[in-house]
């Protein structure tokens, strides 16, 4: 089945790097993507990676995924207070599984000034 | 981008009425739709997916009866909770397929009182 799992809390100084880490259990994902959320909004698509590769840089976001050990990180440098929010990582399954995305449960990242 | 307007984004309902969740794709039409549920600090739990023109799919466990999904058009899923109970008080979020992923609503946050 799928599961993704990620660390509840992160907590960093502005101006430092975040890293947000996710694991996940099915080997077969095929997408694997991270949303941002803040408070009473919705989701908002940040980047996502195939599975076949292993990095993906946009601007100041860095995604590295570790095949091997299923494990998906997401840094952010420099960091604002801006990017406090809650961070989803998520999977999908395609072909073989369902294509809806199964969510991990958001690590909420406070950035203190 | 695509992007899906979901209204209201807060409604307060007395206990035993029903209230209609609109989300609309603004640019694009969107043949499937998610309904999602979303508990404080918890991730997204799916409730349905919503094909336009015909029955929605329910998740295991949710009561179709008192969530009414209707996906009548290409641009607009509503969902209807039904006889509204406290227990009922959650954020709802819709969300829909678009090339790179998926795009969601702002949510709703429900208050049954």
């Amino acid at each position: 089945g799928e599961d993704v799992e990620q660390s509840l809390f992160l907590s960093v100084r502005e101006g430092d790097s975040s890293v947000i880490n996710c694991t996940y259990t099915d080997s077969s994902s095929t997408y694997l993507y991270w949303y941002k959320q803040e408070p009473g909004a919705g989701l908002q698509l940040l980047t996502y990676i195939f599975s076949n590769m292993d990095m993906k840089q946009d601007q100041r976001l860095t995604v590295l995924l570790n095949k091997k050990d299923k494990h998906l990180s997401l840094r952010i440098a420099d960091t604002q207070t801006g990017d406090s929010a809650i961070y989803f990582c998520a999977e999908t399954v395609v072909p073989g599984g369902s294509y809806i995305p199964t969510f991990g449960r958001g690590t909420s990242l406070i950035v203190h000034p | 981008g695509a992007v899906v307007s979901q209204h209201p984004s807060r409604v307060i309902c007395k206990s035993g009425t029903s209230v209609k969740i609109e989300c609309r794709s603004l640019d694009f039409q969107a043949t499937t739709m998610f309904w999602y549920r979303q508990f404080p600090k918890q991730s997204l739990m799916l409730m349905a997916t919503s094909n336009e023109g015909s029955k929605a799919t329910y998740e295991q466990g949710v009561e179709k009866d008192k969530f009414l999904i209707n996906h009548a058009s290409l641009t607009l899923s509503t969902l209807t909770v039904t006889s509204a109970h406290p227990e009922d008080s959650s954020f709802y979020i819709c969300s829909a397929t678009v090339r790179d992923g998926y795009t969601f609503g702002s949510g709703t946050r429900l208050t049954v009182v």
